[in-house]
């Protein structure tokens, strides 16, 4: 079971959208329909995002959409803004009950 | 609902990592998983396993041989113990409710592994 893999890093200016990453297998991203993405400020805990793909718990903005295609899944952040400047993880179901994170990624607003 | 993880700040090497997560605002016997989740310093997540009220686990594959996992609904808290710990361990530990993810989350306890 292997972390799934972000891009370290990715950066956009105010206003911008920008995409993050997540590449899996066909054992966890691939075969379910369970990825989840955690967005985490510096020193604060991790706060859900988006949950199944794409879909938003209440309360978070509709700036962030979810998608997968195959073994990648995808956060989308668009209309950047100053305070989505913060590390985002993603998870996906790995099967017979575990769960994987991605390696995270840092998102810097220019 | 909130969740408030404590236990031990310095454990030695070789010795075993004891955490016990409080919840409240709701009930540990309700419909959800419990979960911990660790981050070494300046590092991503890792998944360390989730248990349900029943008593059933799920683990990490790779820290199974390690890991169990308990809950005490008489005082509505789940708890931790990694035993034979290295310095590998160092780590933010945080516990979470799962619903639909991980939606409910603890501030999370630094526990340090160094002799």
């Amino acid at each position: 079971q292997s972390a799934l893999t972000q891009p370290a890093s990715v950066s956009g200016s105010p206003g911008q959208s920008i995409t993050i990453s997540c590449t899996g297998t066909s054992s966890d991203v691939g075969s379910y329909n369970l990825v989840s993405w955690y967005q985490q400020h510096p020193g604060k805990a991790p706060k859900l995002m988006i949950y199944e793909v794409s879909k938003r718990p209440s309360g978070v903005s509709n700036r962030f959409s979810g998608s997968k295609s195959g073994n990648t899944a995808s956060l989308t952040i668009s209309g950047l803004q100053a305070e989505d400047e913060a590390d985002y993880h993603c998870c996906s179901y790995a099967g017979s009950g575990t769960y994987v994170f991605g390696s995270g990624t840092k998102v810097t607003v220019l | 609902v909130q969740l408030q993880e404590s236990g031990p700040g310095l454990v030695k090497p070789s010795g075993t990592l004891s955490l016990t997560c409080a919840v409240s605002g709701g009930s540990i016997s309700s419909r959800n998983w419990w979960s911990w989740v660790r981050q070494p310093p300046g590092k991503g997540l890792e998944w360390i396993g989730e248990m349900y009220h029943s008593g059933s686990t799920n683990y990490n594959p790779s820290l199974k041989s390690r890991v169990i996992m308990s809950v005490d609904k008489s005082k509505n808290q789940f708890s931790l113990t990694l035993s034979s710990v290295t310095a590998a361990d160092t780590a933010v530990y945080y516990c979470a409710r799962r619903d639909s993810g991980l939606d409910y989350w603890g501030q999370g306890t630094l526990v340090t592994v160094s002799s």
